[in-house]
């Protein structure tokens, strides 16, 4: 079984641009989290989709924004780029929006220049 | 505030020289405790649920336990593939997000 994939793996951006970071999840796991990881600090939560609605949003600015699609997958978007964006992007599936299991994919790691 | 905290941040260690790994959290209402372990530039792997003071789970070198405001990862005669971040989280909030703790970072010299 697949686990979770994330996509792409690596992208460079400029101050002011636009990106778009992509996750599939578990086959099954019908919830999608979104966390973002600073070097050296642990992942912060940024938000959480279940059934294509957001269930929960982290503290992060409204350039922040994620959907959820009809087959589980999701997109979260950045807008208007700062170098404190650079980070590593994680997603993690898990079967509902309990504690109960979260799997994690491999991560974007985002950098802004 | 919910808020997990871990000790040390760094760690370095002989080849079989046993040391444990703190967490230390404040949740309202612990709905789990969670250990990840990370190697640099991927995402985190599970490795235990904990779910009650007492209890205890093993996977080869690594015994994870938790009392009521903390929990240890054990780590016995640990191999230089050991090394990596080990995360610690809770869930928390309405939706059972996770909160990390900021790691430990686990160098294992062989």
């Amino acid at each position: 079984d697949a686990g979770v994939t994330q996509s792409p793996t690596h992208l460079i951006k400029t101050r002011g641009q636009h990106v778009t970071l992509r996750c599939s999840p578990i086959s099954g796991h019908k919830s999608v989290s979104w966390y973002q990881q600073v070097l050296g600090q642990g992942p912060q939560f940024i938000f959480q989709y279940y059934e294509k609605e957001e269930r929960g949003r982290g503290n992060f600015p409204d350039r922040f924004s994620a959907r959820q699609f009809p087959n589980y997958s999701s997109e979260l978007n950045v807008n208007a780029l700062l170098l404190g964006d650079s980070a590593l992007y994680l997603c993690a599936s898990s079967f509902m929006t309990g504690g109960d299991g979260y799997t994690f994919g491999s991560g974007t790691r985002l950098t802004v220049v | 505030e919910d808020q997990v905290t871990q000790s040390p941040e760094a760690l370095r260690l002989q080849e079989g020289e046993s040391s444990s790994l703190n967490c230390s959290y404040t949740v309202s209402g612990l709905r789990g405790l969670f250990w990840y372990r990370q190697d640099p530039g991927k995402g985190p792997e599970f490795l235990f649920t904990l779910y009650s003071a007492g209890e205890e789970k093993e996977k080869e070198r690594l015994k994870a336990t938790l009392t009521k405001k903390e929990s240890f990862l054990h780590i016995t005669a640990p191999k230089p593939e050991d090394s990596a971040t080990y995360l610690c989280a809770v869930p928390g909030g309405a939706t059972n997000k996770l909160i990390f703790g900021t790691g430990t970072l686990l160098a294992v010299q062989p």
